[in-house]
């Protein structure tokens, strides 16, 4: 079975800096890999998924995420952050196998 | 398309009564998902069903969740009766349904949960 891994409970960076979000997963085959979004009191919205191709993949917002298949990594990146962009985010595993798997979020805070 | 529609948004009921979510899929969608989401075991997947039939049920807590999906259109998942750890978030999901693979290699679109409190 895949797993996912978001090693950050919390991260805290200041408006207009970068950002770096971290994700890792298991499994034994290249899986579909995405990340969502979740403002307070909303559902997840996808922000960008990787299936094949280009590693560097660009979603909403601003944001992109890099597959590294030797880290088993994805993880996610914004060059500046801004105040809108504070929410919890999601990485996300999904196979032909079967059920997706959710990591466990990263809560996102951004100071003035 | 108004997106996967969720009711009620909010709901407080007292223990041992019967609790019953109701959620649309956006139209032409064949797998949903119910999901409960805590502080304690963050997002959990309950439930998902591909073309109306339920695949993988693995993740209902307990025989007093159940969960339904009589059409393409409609889905209910239902607690009875409710106890207080069950207060969450429960979310509904839905996706194409396996354009790329299986049911959960497309992208999912989350309704805006109901917000359920037992007392």
């Amino acid at each position: 079975a895949q797993s996912v891994t978001q090693p950050d409970i919390h991260i805290t960076v200041s408006e207009g800096a970068s950002l770096e979000l971290r994700c890792n997963y298991s499994y034994g085959a290249t899986p579909y890999l995405f990340w969502y979004v979740q403002s307070p009191g909303q559902g997840l919205q996808l922000l960008l998924k990787y299936f094949s191709g280009d590693t560097l993949v660009q979603g909403i917002k601003g944001f992109e995420a890099e597959f590294k298949r030797s880290q088993s990594s994805f993880n996610l990146r914004k060059p500046s952050v801004h105040w809108s962009d504070a929410a919890e985010y999601f990485c996300a595993v999904g196979t032909n196998a079967g059920k997706s798997t959710f990591g466990d979020g990263t809560t996102l805070t951004v100071k003035p | 398309d108004a997106g996967v529609i969720q009711s009620p948004r909010h709901e407080v009921t007292e223990m041992g009564q019967e609790v019953t979510l109701r959620c649309k899929p956006i139209s032409g969608h064949n797998s949903l998902f119910w999901y409960r989401q805590t502080m304690m075991r963050g997002l959990e997947l309950l439930i998902y069903f591909n073309n109306n039939v339920p695949i993988d049920d693995s993740g209902m807590p307990e025989d007093r969740f159940s969960a339904k999906m009589p059409n393409a259109s409609f889905s209910t998942l239902k607690i009875q009766p409710s106890e207080p750890r069950d207060s969450a978030v429960y979310f509904c999901a839905s996706s194409l349904g396996g354009t790329s693979g299986g049911p959960s290699t497309d992208t999912q679109y989350f309704g805006p949960g109901t917000r359920l409190t037992v007392l």
